[in-house]
């Protein structure tokens, strides 16, 4: 079945630092893996996703995202933090290819803060 | 395009009462989904709607009923609510048939007393 963990349900880094949000997942058929952001009091916005093709994707607001197959992992980096990125950050996974699995599996979601 | 929309923003409900959250998007969505959005647990589904007359159960259906009424609309009944249906619920459309990539609208926050 397939599964997401994010690793830290809460991340901080002062403004200017690396972000990195660790993702990792598992999926018994070819994943489609996706980052969203979602800013307070609002719904959840796509950063970015990977199907096939290139494993270092970009996304919106500078992040981007590299899919390691031996890894099982997806992590979401920007290379300096703005106060404006404080949200929550979703990971998601596709189920699979019809019926029932045709839908995103979650992770849990971490909350970066941004320090000034 | 207003994309997708949630009505109402704010809803307090007394246990027992019933209610229904109504969606609706205009971007031509075959595929939609609802949500609840809880502390700590994350996106559960609810309910999807793989394509119009047609509903599934998801992770979380205990309580609710859903309504595919037309392509553009999808609505989530709550028929006794209880306090432990209090959440933020989302409404999502998949942008293409098969990229698995949602489009959420702005969310419903209820409470249950």
């Amino acid at each position: 079945a397939q599964s997401v963990t994010q690793l830290g349900s809460h991340v901080s880094v002062s403004e200017g630092a690396l972000v990195l949000l660790r993702c990792n997942y598992s999926s018994s058929v070819p994943p489609y893996l996706f980052w969203y952001v979602q800013y307070p009091n609002q719904g959840l916005q796509l950063l970015l996703k990977y199907t096939t093709g290139a494993t270092l994707v970009k996304g919106i607001n500078g992040f981007e995202a590299e899919f390691k197959k031996s890894e099982t992992s997806f992590h979401l980096t920007k290379p300096s933090a703005h106060m404006s990125d404080a949200a929550e950050y979703f990971c998601a996974v596709r189920g699979g290819y019809a019926g029932n699995n045709r839908k995103l599996i979650w992770g849990l979601g971490t909350s970066l803060a941004v320090n000034p | 395009n207003a994309g997708v929309t949630q009505t109402p923003k704010f809803q307090v409900l007394k246990t027992g009462q019933s209610m229904t959250l109504q969606c609706a998007q205009d971007m031509n969505h075959n595929s939609m989904y609802w949500y609840r959005q809880d502390p700590g647990m994350g996106l559960r589904l609810i309910y999807y709607s793989a394509s119009e007359g047609t509903t599934d159960k998801g992770e979380v259906p205990n309580g609710y009923n859903v309504s595919r009424l037309n392509k553009r609309e999808f609505s989530l009944r709550l028929e006794s609510a209880a306090p432990s249906q209090t959440s933020v619920y989302f409404c999502a459309g998949e942008t293409r048939q098969g990229s698995y990539e949602q489009y959420f609208g702005p969310g419903t926050r209820l409470t249950v007393t």
